[in-house]
């Protein structure tokens, strides 16, 4: 069975700061691992995956994670938020070698970005 | 872009009627998925399809729910029964084999009242 944890439900950064999102994933098998992104009354958004290969993968709109098998993490930064970055972010993993695709989310961190 | 579509965007119904919840994934893909998301909790799994059939169903999705693709490119959540608790956000969800991350559409909020 797979499951995720956001730590911090509630993230509140400056404009130009460093955004830091964690997640902490468990899964039985090498896990496949994203994060979506979703703005006010709108879906969810891919903004970044890993399924093999360089640990660190870069999204859209200047994120980055990086996956750290030993600590079981793929924790979200951006050196530099913008105010367009506020919106709630979800991590979800999915199993490796399957046939399904089925994703595992978490509880989403909602982040505001104070000016 | 290719999108996923849902219509409509809020439906609003009494409970114990029946709803259809509507999508159109992208054209080429393969894998198809409900989620639902309960205002302030986590997005949950609901169903994925496949190949015409359910490939794998959570506890949620009791025999209240059912899916179908009738035309081959619609994919259709209908709730025979609805109940207070069905009130949520659902979301549409379709991939392919080559590219892991679904696209999910911007779903329908249900209102059981």
């Amino acid at each position: 069975a797979q499951s995720v944890t956001q730590l911090g439900s509630h993230v509140s950064v400056s404009e130009g700061a460093l955004v830091l999102l964690r997640c902490n994933y468990s899964s039985s098998v090498p896990p496949y691992l994203f994060w979506y992104v979703q703005y006010p009354n709108q879906g969810l958004q891919l903004l970044l995956k890993y399924t093999t290969g360089a640990t660190l993968v870069k999204g859209i709109n200047g994120f980055e994670a990086e996956f750290k098998k030993s600590e079981t993490s793929f924790h979200l930064t951006k050196p530099s938020a913008h105010m367009s970055d506020a919106a709630e972010y979800f991590c979800a993993v999915s199993e490796s070698g399957g046939s399904n695709y089925k994703l595992t989310f978490g509880k989403g961190t909602l982040l505001t970005v104070n000016p | 872009e290719p999108e996923v579509t849902q219509t409509p965007s809020h439906q609003v119904t009494q409970m114990g009627q029946e709803v259809i919840l509507r999508c159109v994934p992208i054209s080429n893909h393969l894998y198809f998925y409900w989620y639902r998301q309960i205002l302030g909790q986590k997005v949950e799994f609901l169903v994925s399809f496949y190949n015409n059939e359910i490939s794998e169903k959570s506890e949620i999705f009791d025999d209240q729910f059912s899916v179908e693709r009738p035309d081959g490119s619609n994919f259709t959540l209908k709730i025979r029964s609805t109940k207070l608790e069905d009130s949520a956000m659902y979301f549409c969800a379709s991939g392919s084999t080559a590219n892991y991350g679904y696209t999910f559409g911007s779903g329908t909020r249900l209102t059981v009242v």
